[in-house]
């Protein structure tokens, strides 16, 4: 699977939209983008995928660029419970190996 | 709906000393995974399982550590002897399974057992 490049951390005011940028170059054409996230003392939780085109759900939105080198994972509107190390994942197909990098820890403040 | 369960919470052993942690999967989800979590690092798979069989073991370390799942449902993973460096977080996992449609391909944690070996 491809690696990921994620920043160790960044800060986010509350309230304010938090963009998680994600570098992926060498992804292949089968490989998604996956997030999760890991609040302190919890399990990771999934937030969202994809393949080419941009998703949204309730959690968040996700953005890849169009040569897919690329993606940002959006929060419209942090939250003090986002505070959590968010994880950018490529993986082959929904049952590829899910493998961990070191994530980017985001701290949203009051 | 129950989500994934893990016990114990919390132990903390002499070194040398045995260890087990349990698992038990969400119900129906025929694929589950062990993953192990070093301080300030993300998780890292040890084993993943497809109902009861043991289909990817290759980060398992196997002199000491095993796991299995009978019957393709709950799983224990053990460590003898444990040593200083097994110290982490081992989390568990499980997913629906392969393929499927609709199937994100999901994989939904439990909150994890922290071990702590002195």
């Amino acid at each position: 699977d491809a690696k990921t490049t994620q920043p160790p951390s960044m800060d986010c005011a509350e309230g304010r939209a938090a963009n998680l940028p994600c570098n992926h170059s060498t992804i292949s054409g089968n490989e998604y983008v996956y997030w999760y996230r890991q609040i302190h003392s919890q399990g990771p939780q999934y937030i969202i995928h994809g393949l080419k085109n941009n998703e949204t759900n309730e959690m968040a939105s996700l953005i890849i660029t169009e040569d897919r080198k690329s993606s940002t994972l959006i929060l419209p509107h942090a939250t003090l419970r986002d505070t959590a190390v968010y994880y950018c994942i490529v993986r082959v197909d929904s049952w590829g190996k899910l493998q961990f990098g070191a994530g980017t820890q985001v701290v949203v403040t009051p | 709906e129950a989500g994934v369960v893990q016990s114990p919470r919390y132990k903390i052993i002499e070194k040398k000393q045995p260890v087990a942690f349990w698992c038990n999967p969400i119900s129906g989800h025929n694929t589950l995974y062990w993953y192990r979590q070093n301080l300030g690092q993300g998780p890292e798979l040890l084993i993943r399982y497809e109902n009861e069989e043991a289909v990817d073991d290759s980060q398992l370390p196997k002199d000491r550590f095993s796991a299995e799942r009978l019957k393709g449902v709950d799983s224990t993973l053990k460590i003898q002897p444990a040593e200083l460096g097994d110290s982490a977080v081992y989390l568990c996992a499980s997913s629906p399974g392969t393929g499927g449609r609709g199937n994100t391909g999901e994989l939904f944690f439990g909150e994890g057992s922290r071990l702590t070996v002195l």
